[in-house]
């Protein structure tokens, strides 16, 4: 079974300065990532993706990720955040290819992201 | 736009109460899921449903069932609630995974119960 770890579950930052939350997962077989962001009062919302390819992955609102296979890691990164990021992140890891899995998503604990003036 | 919508964003039952969440999806999806979400523990699956009538149990699944009568509606249920259920209630839809991988789920906006 798969496993995901969020290593901070709070990350203070100032206006405008970059920000890095953490994720690590475990599976012994292939698996598809995710972000998604949580605003206050909201549900959860996709923020970016990787199933292949690239391992540098693009998403909404200037949020990037990495996929980094041999430290089964999937960073989530924004080079200057605001105000409005604000929010609660979470990493999720599913099986690739379905089958039995139906493609459930297993997620982290979330960190959250409060951003300050 | 596509959605999938919770009938309430708040609830308030008592101990014992036999409560119904109730889950719309528009997207013709073919998966659906209930997760229940607590601080510092993430979102855990409580049940999912692949097709019409169908149900698998989640990580969590004791003291809830499902009901998938049509495709578009998915149901929680708690047979009997108790105040350890008291948690935010999370509804997703997801199409069946093809070729070109997983699509990701789309969320409703949450059901915030409180059993007292």
């Amino acid at each position: 079974a798969q496993s995901v770890t969020q290593l901070d579950s709070q990350v203070p930052v100032f206006e405008e300065a970059p920000v890095e939350l953490r994720c690590n997962y475990s599976s012994s077989v292939s698996v598809y990532l995710f972000w998604y962001v949580q605003y206050p009062n909201q549900g959860l919302q996709l923020l970016l993706k990787y199933l292949s390819g690239s391992t540098l992955v693009k998403g909404i609102n200037g949020f990037e990720a990495e996929f980094n296979k041999s430290q089964t890691s999937f960073h989530l990164r924004k080079p200057s955040v605001h105000i409005s990021d604000t929010a609660e992140y979470f990493c999720a890891v599913t099986l690739r290819g379905g089958g039995t899995s139906y493609g459930k998503l297993t997620f982290g604990q979330g960190t959250i992201l409060t951003v300050h003036p | 736009d596509v959605k999938v919508t919770q009938s309430s964003r708040y609830l308030v039952k008592r101990t014992g109460e036999k409560v119904f969440l109730e889950c719309v999806q528009d997207m013709d999806h073919e998966n659906m899921f209930w997760y229940r979400q607590d601080p510092g523990l993430g979102l855990r699956l409580i049940y999912f449903s692949y097709d019409v009538k169908m149900k698998e149990k989640g990580d969590i699944p004791e003291g809830y069932s499902v009901s998938r009568e049509k495709k578009e509606r998915f149901s929680l249920i708690l047979e009997s609630a108790s105040t350890n259920q008291t948690s935010m209630y999370l509804c997703a839809s997801s199409p069946v995974i093809r070729d070109r991988g997983h699509y990701g789920y789309t969320f409703g906006s949450g059901t915030r119960l409180t059993v007292v």
